[in-house]
């Protein structure tokens, strides 16, 4: 069964840290871009970073640039979200997928004091 | 980085045929089609299709989507109440090198 699991949310006071990681299963996740999707509540959808297959490559929002770093381990099956200086506005459901694969069931970051 | 046209709500019959549509430009559906997603209340998005009309094993053969330049459309046969939920299409923007998403359609099953 392909699966992704995230874990890592709570809550955080604003300026604080936070690392999810997903756990894939099922399929080659070496062979897939993965990528980080969050819903702030009671709102739609909005991408958060895309990595490349290999790691090679990364790409953000810009409201995130310079906060939020993608990473993956292949060896592992395993992909991150490293979120640095915490906004109220980083509030939200935070996804990992594979966009034209699977979705995992979120992982809820409240970022308050 | 701005998001896709989707409308807020559609409201049909039990058994009726909903068509749902999600417009963008040339970088973005029209560039490589669009992906659909079905979210209940509650729960995480699931993917019905992507590149258009490419389901995933388990989807229904009642969803099937298109493309018309740069807009995408899905269509949902034989509504059932488990149907209602909202709706999202997303598609890759090639002008900045990420993922755009529309706001959504809350899809109603009279």
């Amino acid at each position: 069964e392909v699966q992704l699991v995230e874990s890592g949310g709570g809550l955080v006071q604003p300026g604080g840290s936070l690392r999810l990681s997903c756990a894939a299963s099922g399929f080659t996740f070496s062979n897939y871009w993965m990528t980080w999707v969050r819903q702030a509540p009671g709102k739609g959808l909005e991408w958060v970073a895309d990595i490349k297959d290999d790691g090679s490559g990364e790409f953000y929002v810009d409201s995130v640039k310079g906060r939020f770093t993608i990473s993956r381990d292949n060896a592992k099956n395993s992909l991150y979200l490293q979120m640095n200086s915490l906004r109220a506005e980083d509030t939200a459901v935070y996804y990992c997928a594979s966009l034209h694969l699977t979705w995992g069931q979120g992982t809820l970051v409240t970022v308050s004091s | 980085q701005a998001g896709l046209t989707q409308p807020p709500s559609v409201s049909k019959g039990l058994r009726q045929t909903a068509t749902l549509t999600c417009t963008g430009s040339s970088n973005d559906v029209g560039y490589q089609g669009a992906a659909w997603l079905q979210q209940h209340q509650g729960h995480p998005p699931k993917l019905l299709s992507y590149r258009n009309n490419n389901r995933p094993s388990g989807i229904s053969d009642r969803f099937s989507a298109s493309r018309s330049r740069n807009t995408a459309s899905l269509t949902i046969t034989g509504l059932q109440p488990e149907d209602e939920a909202d709706y999202y299409c997303s598609a890759w923007d090639s002008s900045f090198g990420g993922w755009v998403f529309g706001g959504g359609t809350k899809l109603t099953v009279l």
